[in-house]
């Protein structure tokens, strides 16, 4: 089982450019969790999917920000229009029952960079 | 809102020595409390809960609802405990809040 996936690792975008950051959840798991780590600061929560469902997603900026996990395939977490406040590292977890409290398996992270 | 506190953002010990890094949270219902690790170039994973009462690589945390603390513990540090070290409580359901994370250089 090879964890986490995420995919890109560093992404460089031009401000008002498109960013797409992908998640594949460790083999059987079906919950995944998406936080944001801003420079000098902690992990803050987005948005929890699961599978073609987005559950609770009251840490996403109001604009800009989308998330989805589809039926096939990686969650995608998208950023429109991208402004230089964006740059951070975007984790993505998975956990395989969303069981309040259970242990969540983290990927690497994706490095946003904005010009 | 909930709240973590990691009060040292570096913390540097020498090996063999004991170190304490520092926890705590706000106050709020029956918290469920954590400690992450991330070794360099390695993904932040699970070191340790509350609730398992458990001793992980020789880290143990107590929950202390008085002083509402956290905090991790280990009396004899070495080198490979370096890392970065993240405070994260839970609750009522899925979320978790982290601090800052506290940086652990352990000196040869």
């Amino acid at each position: 089982n090879a964890g986490v996936m995420q995919n890109p690792r560093h992404l460089v975008r031009r401000r008002g450019q498109e960013a797409r950051l992908r998640c594949s959840p460790m083999k059987g798991h079906s919950h995944v969790y998406w936080y944001r780590q801003l420079p000098e600061e902690g992990l803050k929560f987005m948005v929890y999917l699961q599978k073609e469902n987005i559950i609770d997603e009251s840490g996403m900026p109001k604009e800009r920000f989308s998330a989805e996990f589809p039926k096939e395939g990686p969650s995608i977490l998208r950023i429109q229009q991208v402004v230089r406040g964006d740059s951070a590292a975007y984790f993505c977890a998975s956990s395989p029952s969303g069981v309040g409290n259970e242990k969540l398996f983290f990927g690497s992270g994706t490095q946003l960079s904005v010009l | 809102a909930q709240r973590v506190t990691q009060p040292e953002k570096l913390l540097s010990v020498f090996k063999g020595a004991p170190v304490e890094l520092k926890c705590n949270y706000s106050y709020s219902g029956s918290p469920e409390l954590f400690w992450y690790v991330q070794y360099s170039r390695q993904r932040l994973q699970l070191l340790l809960r509350h609730i398992s009462r458990e001793s992980i690589k020789g880290f143990t945390a107590d929950l202390n609802k008085g002083e509402t603390s956290f905090h991790l513990k280990k009396p004899f540090a070495q080198e490979e405990d370096s890392a970065m070290y993240y405070c994260a409580r839970g609750g009522s359901n899925y979320k978790l809040t982290f601090g800052k994370g506290t940086l652990l250089t352990v000196n040869p």
